[in-house]
């Protein structure tokens, strides 16, 4: 039985340096959710999938922000040209109904840390 | 605009007595409340949830209490353990969204 899984666990990039995130949801999940959380507040939604449509944008997440969800399974995110401030804790969940009675529960993964110097 | 509102940073419970954490929204829209338990270092864990047909969720330990006319909410640990220090988040989503938003988050303390 596996949770959300997400690679890597820490980036250390330079300002300007693209990066990409990978998560896998719990597999019978069809919902997939990306959030940020910096110190000191809780996690900010950016964007969702169900299946492999991405059907809601959070304004946080700039042009310069991208997700896909190929085939419905994995997803990942990428972040071009970073700056400072993309430094945070971001969070990979899924949501489904088998492990719960409503698509509400979200799983969270162990997060990937960025740090842009 | 902080829609979900945690105003306790922090607190401190003697173990094996009750704690109690507290939530406060503003969005009347919002139906369906969830507390999660987040460890350094590693993702929130989901613990327990209400619906807004609810007044009350138990299990276990862990009590959730809605108040809706007051638009507040409660998480109770009964009794609390030293296991239970971590950072407690309270969530919140409406009817039809699928985001979670979350307030800042309550440090709580267990001390032997």
């Amino acid at each position: 039985d596996t949770g959300v899984s997400q690679d890597p666990r820490h980036k250390i990039t330079k300002r300007g340096q693209n990066v990409t995130f990978r998560c896998d949801p719990i597999s019978e999940h069809n919902r997939l959710y990306w959030y940020r959380q910096t110190l000191g507040q809780g996690p900010e939604f950016l964007t969702y999938f169900q299946n492999e449509a991405q059907l809601e944008k959070s304004r946080l997440l700039s042009d310069r922000f991208s997700a896909e969800r190929p085939k419905g399974s994995f997803s990942t995110l990428e972040i071009q040209r970073t700056e400072q401030g993309d430094s945070a804790m971001y969070l990979c969940a899924s949501s489904g109904r088998t492990r719960s009675l409503s698509y509400n529960e979200q799983f969270f993964g162990p997060g990937t840390r960025l740090t842009v110097l | 605009d902080q829609q979900v509102k945690q105003n306790s940073p922090s607190l401190s419970v003697q173990e094996g007595r009750i704690s109690i954490l507290n939530c406060d929204y503003t969005n009347s829209m919002f139906d369906y409340f969830l507390w999660y338990k987040k460890y350094p270092a590693e993702g929130p864990t989901f613990l327990i949830s209400i619906s807004s047909i609810k007044d009350k969720n138990e299990d276990g330990r862990f009590t959730v209490f809605l108040n809706k006319s007051a638009k507040h909410l409660s998480l109770h640990i009964v009794p609390s353990q030293p296991g239970d220090s971590a950072v407690y988040f309270c969530a919140a989503s409406a009817w039809g969204a699928q985001k979670l938003v979350f307030g800042q988050g309550t440090r709580l303390t267990i001390n032997p």
